[in-house]
This record gives C-alpha cells, sequence and structure tokens, in this order.
C-alpha cells in the first residue's frame, strides 16, 4: 500500500529557509520518482519540482534560483529545502507519486513573523 | 513553460446534468494529460490520465477526450458528490508540469 506523507513547521518566517520531509511507505524511491505541488489558500495547484528515480531533479523554473530537493532512499524521505520565503509561498504543500496517482495529505505552511 | 488554460472558472449545474469541462494547452501535448478532482480540504485525486483512461475506482460516468491542444472532461450525469473543483495537468514537458487553473463545479 502506497503511502505518502509531509512533514514539517507550520510556520515560517519571512527571508527564512523552508525545510519539508515527505516519507514514502510502499514504494521504493530508487525506482519510482517523488514530485512536489504547492497550493496557496483558495488557490490553484503549482508544480514545484521531482526527484527522479536515479536521483537528478528538476524545479519550477520560478522557483529555482531558491529551491533543492534531495532524499534518502535508505530512510525512505524525500526533502524540500526553499530559501528566502516570502508570504506568497505561503501554501499547502503536497508530495506525490510521478503518475499523481498517490498523494500525501499535505503540510500547512504559513510564511509570517 | 507550456499553459494551461480551464474553462470555465465556475460552473453551475443540477443534478443528472451532462457536465463538460475544458482544458486547453499552449501547444500540443500529444495526449499527455491527467484530470484530477479536489474537495474541500482534500488532496487532489486522479480520475483521467492519458487524456482518456480512467483511473481505478473512479465511477464510468467520468470521462476524458481530446487531441492537440483541446482537452474535455465530462460527467455524464452529474452527482450531488461531484461538487468540487477540477484541474487539468500536462505532463507532455515532463520536466515541467503544469496544471491549469481550475474548474469549481457546484451543483444549481
Amino acid at each position: 500500500q502506497v503511502q505518502l506523507k509531509e512533514s514539517g513547521p507550520g510556520l515560517v518566517q519571512p527571508s527564512q529557509t523552508l525545510s519539508l520531509t515527505c516519507t514514502v511507505s510502499g514504494f521504493s524511491l530508487t525506482s519510482n520518482s517523488v514530485h512536489w505541488v504547492r497550493q496557496p489558500p483558495g488557490k490553484g495547484l503549482e508544480w514545484v519540482g521531482a526527484i527522479w528515480s536515479g536521483g537528478s531533479t528538476d524545479y519550477n523554473s520560478a522557483l529555482k534560483s531558491r529551491l533543492s530537493i534531495s532524499r534518502d532512499t535508505s530512510k525512505s524521505q524525500v526533502f524540500l529545502k526553499m530559501n528566502s520565503l516570502q508570504t506568497e509561498d505561503t501554501a499547502i504543500y503536497f508530495c506525490t507519486s510521478a503518475l499523481g496517482d498517490y498523494w500525501g495529505q499535505g503540510v500547512m505552511v504559513t510564511v509570517s513573523s | 513553460d507550456i499553459q494551461m488554460t480551464q474553462s470555465p472558472s465556475l460552473l453551475s449545474a443540477s443534478v443528472g446534468d451532462r457536465v463538460t469541462l475544458s482544458c486547453k494547452a499552449s501547444q500540443n501535448i500529444y495526449k499527455y494529460l491527467n484530470w484530477y478532482q479536489q474537495k474541500l480540504g482534500e488532496a487532489p485525486k486522479l480520475l483521467i490520465y492519458y487524456t482518456n483512461s480512467l483511473q481505478t475506482g473512479i465511477p464510468s460516468r467520468f470521462s476524458g477526450s481530446g487531441s492537440g491542444t483541446d482537452y474535455t472532461l465530462t460527467i455524464s450525469s452529474l452527482q450531488p458528490e461531484d461538487v468540487a473543483t477540477y484541474f487539468c495537468q500536462q505532463y507532455n514537458s515532463w520536466r515541467a508540469l503544469t496544471f491549469g487553473s481550475g474548474t469549481k463545479l457546484e451543483i444549481k
């Protein structure tokens, strides 16, 4: 049974760095990619980036300069780090399987002082 | 990046109606299109993949069609539990996925 679960701080101060973890079960990170998607309150979905089964990454071009995605395959965890956070980064952050058939429940991140 | 435009942004229909939602890509996406349903407070759920393939467990009243730049999601007989926001997503450009802005579906 495939499951993904996001974790991280609910509140981040402006200009600080966001660190999120996606813990997966039921599939191997060396055989499957994991994507991050975010959704500002009351708005649509935005693809953030992905880490592929081989370990390479791709990022949304609008976020690329602030974003890093990595993983620890031994712990079945994927990490998202985004620096220089602004209020516009306030959103629910989801991790998903490559095909979009499995999603975590999401973690709400608020950027505020 | 490929832009995805959904219309209408808000749709109100009656139970039992046939409902059609549209999604237009800024370039040919060769049927690499998913449809998601998102209910309030929940994560998105995959309904349709590769334009017209029904995800396991999704009712057969949902169907997808299209090609090139123009795609549609059809609900053959609208049910109360179909109230949600629907998003399309292209994955032809698989290193830069993009979503449409969504269609909010309400019961009249």
